[in-house]
């Protein structure tokens, strides 16, 4: 069964740009969550989601969003960028919602906002 | 809310030596735990997981780690490392339940392999 997979894998944009990352998950998983992971914070949860709708969402700002299809594919945007955003954005797959399931992570998109 | 303290930021041993891992967490609720590994350029990889039942878990690779209600602590051990085992490890909180609550990750511990 392929893995999680995760485009573009390397991405540089400039100050005050978009970004939309893809994700797609392990084929019969439900479940999306991203987590951005920087030198300074460490990783960090930014949101999870499950049937299309966004069920948790972590303490960033509203320049970050993102949305799932119907085929569980999801993507991430990043509004406005600013040089603080510049990290790996890592996406993770999980046969259901909730604690006690597996996330399966891909390789990550590596940001870089110059 | 919950948070996890990996208490070194570097760990070097000497290959076929053991090694443990440390992990506390801090959380006023039942919680779950796990265990990451990151190789360069990878996402991560789940080593282990403790959900409930007996305390000692073990995972992949040789890997295994100790649930300590008391102490709060969840630390990693291996009882004889390998030059593959060079990476960076994780340890990850959420709440136990079926709440989609993300992981609280550690900061991260390098794992450094001598020969």
């Amino acid at each position: 069964k392929a893995g999680v997979t995760q485009t573009p894998r390397y991405l540089i944009k400039t100050r005050g740009q978009q970004v939309t990352l893809s994700c797609s998950p392990i084929s019969g998983h439900r479940s999306v969550s991203w987590y951005q992971q920087t030198p300074g914070q460490g990783l960090q949860f930014l949101f999870e989601y499950f049937s299309e709708t966004q069920r948790n969402k972590g303490n960033f700002p509203g320049r970050f969003s993102g949305r799932q299809f119907s085929n569980s594919r999801s993507e991430m945007n990043v509004s406005t960028l600013e040089l603080g955003d510049s990290a790996l954005y890592l996406c993770a797959s999980s046969l259901n919602s909730g604690s006690s399931y597996e996330q399966y992570f891909g390789p990550g998109t590596r940001l870089t906002v110059t | 809310a919950q948070s996890v303290t990996q208490l070194d930021s570097q760990v070097p041993v000497f290959e076929e030596a053991p090694v443990e891992l440390r992990c506390n967490y801090s959380s006023s609720v039942s919680v779950y735990l796990f265990w990451y590994v990151q190789y360069p350029n990878q996402g991560l990889q789940l080593l282990l997981k403790y959900l409930s039942g007996s305390t000692l878990v073990k995972g992949i690779n040789g890997f295994e780690a100790e649930f300590n209600k008391s102490q709060t602590s969840f630390h990693l051990r291996k009882p004889s490392v390998h030059i593959s085992d060079t990476a960076e490890y994780f340890c990850a909180v959420t709440l136990a339940g079926g709440g989609a609550d993300g992981l609280t990750f550690g900061k991260g511990t390098h794992l450094i392999i001598q020969p």
